[in-house]
């Protein structure tokens, strides 16, 4: 079974451009999320779609992130314009169950895609 | 918003201790606790989740939770250098919330 896809691994901009991470779930996974990793902290939820919709998008910094989930399969986070404080590991993950209290927690991470803003 | 505590460590304990680490969150309402490891450079991994009070064995890895005091732990018994990593605390529900994750060095 392929796990998530992410691209690109790498990205190198200078302040104020913009940059698009892609991210493909594994197949027939309802649940995305992308969160935000900080070098030395841990994971911040930016978004969480189930299917089409957004279940979650409270901490996404609207004025300059956007994230989309075509069709309920892939899903493309967007930041424009970009920010010295945007350098990060930013992480796709999918479940294949709803979020719920009783959710197994089994969250499938891509590699993640390493963005660095000069 | 709810919140995840660790401590950032770091945590060093000698190859075959065992590793004690320890979370706290802020939403007394919340009903599954989940630690995963994350290797420099990696991805984080789930290695156990929690639901009820008390302690869940998983090979050499125990998880401890104690819903009155809002704390959820994890020991590692017989720590290898492998066991070197960060160890991120989640709090699950409607979504995920990661601790800030405690660093473990194992030293042989």
């Amino acid at each position: 079974e392929a796990g998530v896809a992410q691209s690109p691994r790498y990205k190198i901009i200078e302040k104020r451009q913009s940059v698009a991470f892609w991210c493909n779930p594994i197949s027939g996974h309802a649940t995305l999320y992308w969160y935000q990793q900080i070098l030395g902290q841990g994971p911040k939820l930016l978004i969480q779609f189930q299917n089409n919709g957004v279940v979650d998008d409270s901490q996404l910094p609207k004025d300059r992130f956007s994230a989309e989930r075509l069709k309920g399969v892939d899903s493309t986070l967007k930041i424009q314009p970009a920010k010295l404080e945007d350098s990060a590991v930013y992480l796709c993950a999918s479940s294949p169950l709803a979020g719920g209290p009783r959710n197994t927690g089994e969250l499938f991470f891509g590699e993640g895609s390493r963005l660095t803003v000069l | 918003q709810k919140e995840v505590e660790q401590n950032s460590g770091p945590l060093s304990v000698p190859e075959g201790a065992i590793a004690s680490l320890n979370c706290t969150y802020s939403d007394r309402g919340s009903q599954s606790f989940f630690w995963y490891r994350q290797y420099s450079g990696k991805s984080p991994e789930l290695i156990m989740f929690i639901y009820s009070n008390g302690d869940k064995e998983d090979g050499r890895f125990t998880a401890q939770l104690n819903k009155a005091s809002q704390y959820v732990s994890l020991l590692i018994r017989d720590s290898q250098p492998s066991d070197s990593a960060t160890y991120l605390c989640a709090v699950g529900g409607q979504n995920f919330v990661f601790g800030p994750g405690t660093r473990l060095s194992v030293l042989p």
